[in-house]
């Protein structure tokens, strides 16, 4: 299994807030992604770095922002929640054969 | 643009009974990768498959790239609870840094 975090695992919040949903990750990959699934649902790729000072949107519009100042951290966040950005958000990274090692996920709900 | 396709969406299956699940790219894939998500939880990697007509296994997992590398399969035999999850498939996309996903097959264990 390998080693990557994200935190909070949940998350319920008012509409209106600023949120940042941590990811952290051990093994040295410079290349990480942010999806988002809703659950049992396909995932969509949101953002990616391809390693630091490097970010990029993916295909599924969103409105939140991500850094990758340090190779291990990648937060993203959102400046103004709101009850259609409740879902599952999965940091990802990517392995030497091209393969991606997911953290647990965020479960975030917006009332 | 390119896509994956998989099929079918869901699989409800009698415990002990095989199963296949197929995935289907629009174009030629250099190589094809297959997670699994459990119910709550997070997508996990299976294996990668990398030459043309590839057969691998894993136990009562058996993975098959297409000659043409535009499919794959996943047949399970004598399926258990444990297997229950998400199965997805995944190519990698134009920049070679990004997968695409399938949406996923369910395999659901009839009562």
């Amino acid at each position: 299994e390998a080693d990557i975090y994200q935190t909070p695992r949940y998350l319920v919040i008012g509409t209106g807030k600023k949120i940042t949903l941590e990811c952290s990750q051990t093994m040295g990959h410079d290349k990480m992604y942010w999806y988002q699934q809703d659950p049992g649902m396909e995932l969509h790729l949101i953002h990616y770095s391809y390693g630091v000072n490097s970010t990029e949107k993916g295909d599924l519009s969103s409105e939140s922002t991500v850094s990758r100042i340090r190779t291990e951290h990648f937060p993203l966040t959102l400046e103004s929640a709101r009850p259609s950005h409740t879902s599952q958000y999965l940091c990802a990274s990517k392995g030497e054969y091209n393969e991606q090692y997911f953290g647990p996920g965020t479960r975030l709900t917006v009332t | 643009g390119q896509q994956v396709m998989q099929i079918p969406q869901y699989q409800h299956v009698q415990e002990g009974e095989d199963l296949t699940t197929y995935c289907n790219s629009s174009t030629t894939l250099s190589n094809i990768q297959w997670y699994k998500q459990r119910p709550g939880g997070h997508p996990v990697f299976l294996i990668q498959l990398v030459k043309s007509g590839e057969v691998k296994k894993q136990k009562r997992l058996t993975f098959q790239f297409g000659e043409a590398k535009k499919n794959s399969s996943l047949h399970i035999t004598a399926t258990q609870t444990t297997d229950v999850g998400t199965y997805f498939c995944a190519g990698p996309g134009d920049s070679n840094y990004q997968l695409i996903w399938g949406a996923g097959t369910k395999l659901i264990i009839k009562p």
